[in-house]
């Protein structure tokens, strides 16, 4: 069975900074997809950013980008120029390539951005 | 508002009553999935379906939990004889599967139940 694991509970960055946030999961697959998902407090879960493994090019997203190291199978997520509205839960997440499954999601325990002023 | 939206979006009740949470995906989408968030935790999948037919469930889905998706639009989930374990925020989310698209999942905002 996949795994996620995030490693960070909390991670604090000062307003403009930037700031990295780890992932490693775990899977016999060799094609599948990772993502970052974004929930602020008391609101929905939104997409961040998305990297299919079989593609060696790292996904950017304006501020968002990844780096994505598939033989170590890490996923991190590096926010840039970090803004107040950053501020929430981020969780990284796996899911297989479609084949004719659930394609459900496999999330990690989430890490908790704080933004300073 | 053509986003996932979830009905309540709190339910607080006493243990042993039975509640049911609704679902409406966005509404081109055939797939939709139910996952539950305890607090500290990432959400967990409990279920999913393609258009009416429930077609995988987690060993987290015991026999109190029912969910149906009658005409392949809306999905009900109802959780008998409730536990105080039951507590949790309950997601729903939806996906368009289609040959090339990239059954990308859209969340609903949850409903937080709160088992006294």
């Amino acid at each position: 069975a996949q795994t996620v694991t995030q490693s960070q509970p909390e991670m604090s960055v000062q307003e403009a900074e930037t700031v990295t946030l780890s992932c490693t999961y775990d899977t016999s697959e060799s094609d599948y997809y990772l993502f970052w998902y974004k929930q602020p407090p008391s609101r929905q879960m939104i997409l961040v950013i998305r990297q299919e493994a079989y593609k060696q090019q790292n996904a950017t997203e304006n501020r968002f980008s990844v780096n994505f190291q598939k033989a170590a199978k890490s996923f991190s997520l590096k926010i840039s120029d970090s803004q107040l509205g950053d501020a929430a839960m981020y969780f990284c997440a796996y899911r297989r390539l479609p084949q004719g499954g659930s394609e459900k999601l496999v999330f990690g325990k989430g890490t908790k951005l704080t933004v300073n002023p | 508002d053509t986003g996932v939206s979830q009905n309540p979006r709190h339910k607080i009740t006493k243990r042993g009553q039975n509640v049911t949470f609704r679902c409406d995906p966005i509404s081109e989408h055939n797939r939709l999935y139910w996952y539950r968030q305890t607090l500290g935790q990432g959400p967990e999948f409990l279920t999913y379906f393609q258009n009416e037919a429930q077609l995988e469930k987690s060993r987290l889905l015991s026999d109190r939990f029912s969910a149906e998706r009658p005409k392949g639009s809306f999905s009900t989930l109802e959780i008998q004889r409730t536990e105080q374990g039951d507590s949790a925020m309950y997601l729903c989310a939806s996906s368009l599967a289609a040959s090339g698209g990239s059954y990308e999942q859209y969340f609903g905002p949850g409903t937080r139940l709160t088992v006294t």
